[in-house]
């Protein structure tokens, strides 16, 4: 199956917020309720932030929130911080236990 | 503490095998299905398998040309790639399902394939 699409990349100033979408299908996104959003550091192994669509994963400050709407998930990270700055993945259970990511985002803190 | 660990990687020409392993402690192996999950160069994330007790998928990618594999006893997931093609080569990451979602990765081991 191809890739969710999200945006390359995104920017913010400290303190403001930002939105990464994260757009499927109806065979992914949009049929089920299992889209987990990560955080990647350079030369570092991804981070679950926010698993089934809206779910904080152990210890992710409240600063980021999980949505969805239709075949479109969303990330949200409010209150940007220096350390947000990341490149940032979604990842969809799409059925018959297969599983998409999103191309990722970088997200700049400006 | 969770902890997967990564091994295997390596240098291997195109057309070649190699087998990674992922050992896994600080939580019931057995309980838990897994993934391997890629990242090329600069690139992307790619899901390419998945292993329970009852189901075994892959992604078209490596769809027979890969096959995964698990010893609970040993606390180890396996992959092992064959016929391996230069578009292989990437960071090869061990991934622990929570439920349709992963909650923990190891620090993955590079694969290059190159002659």
């Amino acid at each position: 199956q191809s890739a969710l699409t999200q945006p390359r990349s995104v920017s913010g100033s400290l303190g403001q917020s930002v939105t990464i979408s994260c757009t499927g299908t109806s065979r992914d996104v949009g049929g089920y309720d299992y889209v987990s959003w990560y955080q990647q550091h350079p030369g570092r192994a991804p981070k679950l932030m926010i698993y089934d669509v809206s779910k904080w994963a152990s210890g992710v400050p409240d600063r980021f929130s999980g949505s969805k709407s239709g075949n479109t998930a969303s990330l949200t990270i409010s209150g940007l911080q220096a350390e947000d700055e990341a490149d940032y993945y979604c990842y969809s259970y799409a059925g018959s236990f297969s599983w998409v990511f999103g191309g990722g985002t970088k997200l700049t803190v400006l | 503490e969770v902890l997967l660990v990564e091994s295997g990687g390596g240098l291997v020409q195109p057309g070649g095998s190699l087998r990674l392993s992922c050992a896994a402690s600080g939580f019931t192996f057995s309980n838990y299905n897994m993934n391997w999950v890629r990242q090329a160069p600069g690139k992307g994330l790619e899901w390419i398998s998945f292993i329970s007790g009852h189901s075994i998928t892959y992604a078209e990618s490596v769809k027979g040309r890969f096959t995964i594999s698990r010893d609970n006893a040993k606390n180890s997931l396996y992959l092992q790639m064959n016929n391996v093609r230069v578009e292989d080569t990437a960071v090869y990451y061990c991934a622990r399902d929570y439920i349709w979602n992963v909650d923990y990765w190891g620090q993955g081991t590079l694969v290059t394939v190159s002659s």
